[in-house]
């Protein structure tokens, strides 16, 4: 079945704790994007990634990082999250962003005290 | 800049009322691609269409219907005959040329009661 994988689905951490939410997708697509979901503010993209080892910043890239090692893989990192980074996150796989849909992971929510 | 502009936050209706779901962009590229993205209750995304620059004809599939307007910067969603299922949030989004990154406007929410 074709998908996007996200792990883990819930995740409630402390401030300064360096964490890693997963992303996989089993469809062999170039290109990959992680956002975030806040309420207002609709989805906001965080980073995106043309191929392996190509990555650059979306709209909100302050205090993430990520990789593109794999082609499947695409992990967010958060080296130090704070409170404002609390919300909904969302992986996202696509042929690329002009010619095809994004397939979606199912979502993480984070909440950092 | 690209922007998405959805103005209505929250739109209520009842089941078989019609409701058009407006989304105004902005972008300098003449080549640029349209989105629509429905989120249930239960959060997943779902795409619904894609629509390039070029392409201007208006698309229906079956009570889901888009109008785009390149003259406007238009590119708006109709739902006739609205049913429950119908409620979510629905968001717009753009890509262009100039950027392979993918602005989303801040959704609308639809909400139909029985």
């Amino acid at each position: 079945e074709a998908q996007v994988t996200q792990n883990p689905r819930y995740l409630i951490t402390v401030t300064g704790k360096k964490l890693t939410v997963t992303c996989s997708q089993n469809m062999n697509h170039e290109y990959m994007s992680w956002y975030r979901q806040d309420p207002g503010l609709g989805l906001r993209q965080i980073y995106y990634s043309m191929n392996v080892e190509v990555t650059d910043k979306g709209d909100v890239p302050e205090g993430y990082k990520v990789s593109r090692k794999e082609k499947r893989n695409f992990p967010l990192i958060l080296e130090s999250p704070s409170p404002n980074q609390t919300s909904l996150y969302f992986c996202a796989s696509s042929l690329s962003t002009r010619y095809g849909e994004q397939f979606f992971g199912p979502g993480t929510r984070l909440t950092v005290l | 800049a690209q922007k998405v502009t959805q103005a209505q936050t929250e739109i209520s209706v009842v089941e078989k009322e019609d409701v058009t779901l407006d989304c105004v962009y902005e972008t300098r590229d003449t080549t640029y691609y349209l989105f629509w993205y429905k989120q249930p209750p239960s959060g997943e995304l779902v795409f619904l269409i894609r629509r390039n620059s070029f392409d201007e004809q208006n698309e229906i599939s079956g009570r889901y219907s888009w109008n785009f307007q390149k003259s406007t910067s238009s590119f708006n969603f109709t739902i006739t005959a609205s049913q429950v299922v119908d409620s979510a949030v629905y968001f717009c989004a753009l890509s262009d040329d100039d950027t392979d990154k993918l602005i989303f406007g801040t959704g609308t929410r639809l909400q139909v009661f029985p």
